[in-house]
């Protein structure tokens, strides 16, 4: 079983509405949580951490479910600029080295 | 602005010819990091190092090999680079809290074609 694992997509979503998707993982001992956004062919930015008890900045919001090891994002209004790759990354054992899901790739359309 | 910063940020090597990449970082963070990006895979820690202790990964291959000569800088060797090597090479950097993994911040990468 992979470590982290994400529904690539891509998932076409009309400008203006709500997008979610999850991600699991696979390590019970993670501790750390973290989205990441990577545009085509740039690097990986931090886009939120995920707190236990779930998080929103702005139009995004993150969840975290220890119970069933899975994490989720929930993009509101999308807007065109949210067209990105979005990598669910955990902690390995509770230290620093971090493990990457292949990302869930989101295209807005207008 | 403090950054992560990777030279050059694209590098075209022959078969076998031996290639080192570069990053550097003004963030004066204790942690560095080496991953390997092919397309539409995830990226794959090859090594770090925290502060001049280097941790490699279990399945990086031996044909990579890393120095970092001081806090700002950090190399990432291939010794012989193979048509399977060609990927986005990533350096990153962390602060270590003692605590639990704390963000890591990426350089632009270096796109690394092997002919």
């Amino acid at each position: 079983r992979k470590e982290v694992e994400q529904d690539p997509g891509p998932f076409n979503v009309p400008e203006g509405a709500t997008v979610a998707f999850n991600c699991t993982y696979s390590n019970s001992a993670s501790q750390s949580f973290f989205w990441y956004r990577q545009d085509c062919r740039k690097e990986p930015k931090l886009l939120m951490s995920v707190y236990s008890s779930g998080n929103e900045d702005g139009r995004f919001t993150a969840q975290l479910n220890r119970a069933s090891q899975y994490i989720s994002l929930l993009i509101r209004d999308s807007k065109l600029s949210d067209s990105a790759t979005y990598l669910c990354v955990v902690n390995r054992n509770g230290n620093n080295r971090l493990a990457f899901g292949k990302g869930n790739q989101v295209v807005v359309i207008p | 602005d403090a950054m992560v910063i990777q030279n050059p940020r694209y590098q075209v090597t022959q078969f076998g010819k031996p290639v080192t990449l570069s990053c550097s970082q003004t963030l004066n963070h204790n942690v560095m990091y080496w991953y390997q990006q092919k397309s539409s895979q995830a990226p794959k820690l090859l090594f770090h190092y925290y502060d001049k202790d280097f941790n490699n990964e279990a399945d990086t291959p031996d044909n990579f090999q890393s120095r970092r000569p001081n806090t700002s800088f950090c190399f990432l060797d291939i010794r012989s680079p193979g048509l399977g090597d060609a990927a986005m090479y990533l350096c990153a950097t962390s602060r270590d809290s003692g605590r639990a993994a704390e963000e890591q911040y990426f350089g632009p990468g270096t796109r690394l074609t092997v002919t």
